[in-house]
């Protein structure tokens, strides 16, 4: 059972626009910056989102992040085929001590 | 560009220990907090470990707490993790990943190693 909540799939047409939740507490996203990974098959994961709606340089815009009280969300709009993958939210949990993930949203593209 | 690489991976049996070590180059590895994150097959990941740039500061998951220990020569660019006591729970790929602070998310991982324990 992990910390954060989030859906475990998710799907989409090319060009559409999906958004993932991921649900915390006050402990995690409540109070902390959430980030986001994209885990392609068989590769690391890799930072799409940080501080809540940072993107990295070379990420493209179609990724966004936003976060609201406890919870945070990851939007990719113009759906590509090449998106298609599993999507980790993640925070630091001041209870805890530690970094808390999502259980993963695996997103396919029909 | 950054690089880091992951290495002491291997087949233990239950019970026993592994390291494993993480060479840094083009950072100054000294300036980041380090993670080990590790993803058992076919599950989510999961955090394991967190240490500052110092070294003065670490953080463990409840899981491991009491039977790995994160360490960090700066000198050598390299970061370690010690692990006693494995048992099958621990099987996974083990990422080691450089954060901004201690209390932050990575930013970057290796490709990771491979961690089998297993009579």
């Amino acid at each position: 059972q992990s910390v954060l909540t989030q859906p475990p799939s998710a799907s989409g047409t090319p060009g559409q626009r999906v958004t993932i939740s991921c649900s915390g507490s006050s402990s995690n996203i409540g109070s902390n910056y959430v980030y986001w990974y994209q885990q392609l098959p068989g590769t690391a994961p890799k930072l799409l989102i940080y501080k809540s709606n940072q993107r990295p340089s070379g990420v493209p815009d179609r990724f966004s992040g936003s976060k609201s009280g406890t919870s945070a969300s990851l939007a990719i709009s113009g759906l590509r085929s090449e998106d298609e993958a599993d999507y980790y939210c993640a925070a630091w949990d001041d209870s805890l001590s530690g970094v808390v993930f999502g259980g993963g949203t695996k997103l396919t593209v029909l | 560009e950054v690089q880091l690489v992951e290495s002491g991976g291997g087949l233990v049996q239950p019970g026993g220990s592994l390291r494993l070590s993480c060479a840094a180059s083009g950072v100054t590895f000294s300036s980041y907090a380090m993670n080990w994150v590790r993803q058992a097959p076919g599950k989510g990941l999961e955090w394991v470990s967190t240490i500052s740039g110092s070294g003065g500061t670490t953080f463990y998951a409840d899981s491991v707490k009491g039977r790995f220990t994160i360490s960090r020569d700066n000198s050598k660019s390299t970061l370690y993790l010690q692990m006693n006591s494995l048992s099958a729970e621990d099987t996974a790929v083990y990422y080691c990943a450089r954060a901004p602070t201690v209390t932050t998310s990575f930013h970057y991982c290796g490709q990771g190693t491979l961690v089998t324990v297993s009579s």
